[in-house]
């Protein structure tokens, strides 16, 4: 069982709607959760980190975490067309402070 | 100027031939990292570094070395190189902090024929 998970997609929405973007872990001494955007051929860039349970805003971008469901969410508003691109999740855990583990990534598709 | 530089940025080579990719960072972090990318299967951590004293495996090291050459620079070694090889190589560099961002460089598009 890999240590992250996500549904690789594509996820397709329609520009304006809300994009949901999941991610489940299995290492329960995980302490923080990380947010990549990767557009096509390029490299990642974090939008977002979080490592308390509840809601964390950052403009269109929410991150949910529920760590007793061992669960993370990204929520993306006002979807725009430049939003498509694969989103990678990644764990850092409590035991292995050194490392990310990501998981494989969500392509998101925002149709006009 | 780039934070992260990865060079080359592409490179076609032979099954056999050894190949070394470079990274040099300018953002005087300690820890360095190289990831390979292949579709369906993520970020693979290859090695890891703390410092130049400091050289750690990741999950998939078998057939690749690393060198620490100073903190700013960390090169990954092909040392004969096969097919299964290619991919998509990035080098990222962090400060430990509890935001822990790592940040990448631009990648290294590796074929092996």
């Amino acid at each position: 069982q890999k240590e992250v998970e996500q549904n690789s997609g594509p996820l397709s929405v329609p520009e304006g709607a809300i994009a949901s973007l999941n991610c489940t872990y299995s290492d329960r001494g995980s302490q923080s959760f990380f947010w990549y955007r990767q557009y096509s051929g390029k490299s990642p860039e974090l939008i977002m980190f979080i490592y308390s349970n509840g809601d964390k805003e950052d403009g269109r971008f929410t991150a949910q975490l529920n760590k007793a469901s061992q669960y993370v969410s990204l929520l993306i508003r006002d979807s725009q067309p430049s939003d498509s691109a694969t989103y990678l999740c990644a764990a850092k855990s409590l035991y292995n402070t050194d490392k990310l583990i990501f998981g494989t990534g969500t392509r998101l598709q925002v149709f006009p | 100027d780039a934070d992260v530089t990865q060079t080359p940025r592409n490179r076609i080579t032979k099954t056999g031939k050894r190949i070394m990719l470079e990274c040099s960072q300018t953002k005087g972090h300690d820890r360095m990292y190289w990831y390979r990318q292949d579709p369906g299967l993520g970020l693979r951590l290859i090695y890891y570094s703390f410092d130049v004293k400091d050289i750690n495996k990741g999950e998939i090291s078998d057939g690749y070395s690393v060198s620490r050459q100073a903190q700013a620079k960390f090169s990954l070694s092909l040392e004969s190189a096969i097919p299964n090889q290619t991919a998509l190589y990035f080098c990222a560099t962090s400060d430990g902090s509890l935001s822990y961002e790592q940040y990448f460089g631009p990648g290294t598009r590796l074929t092996v024929t």
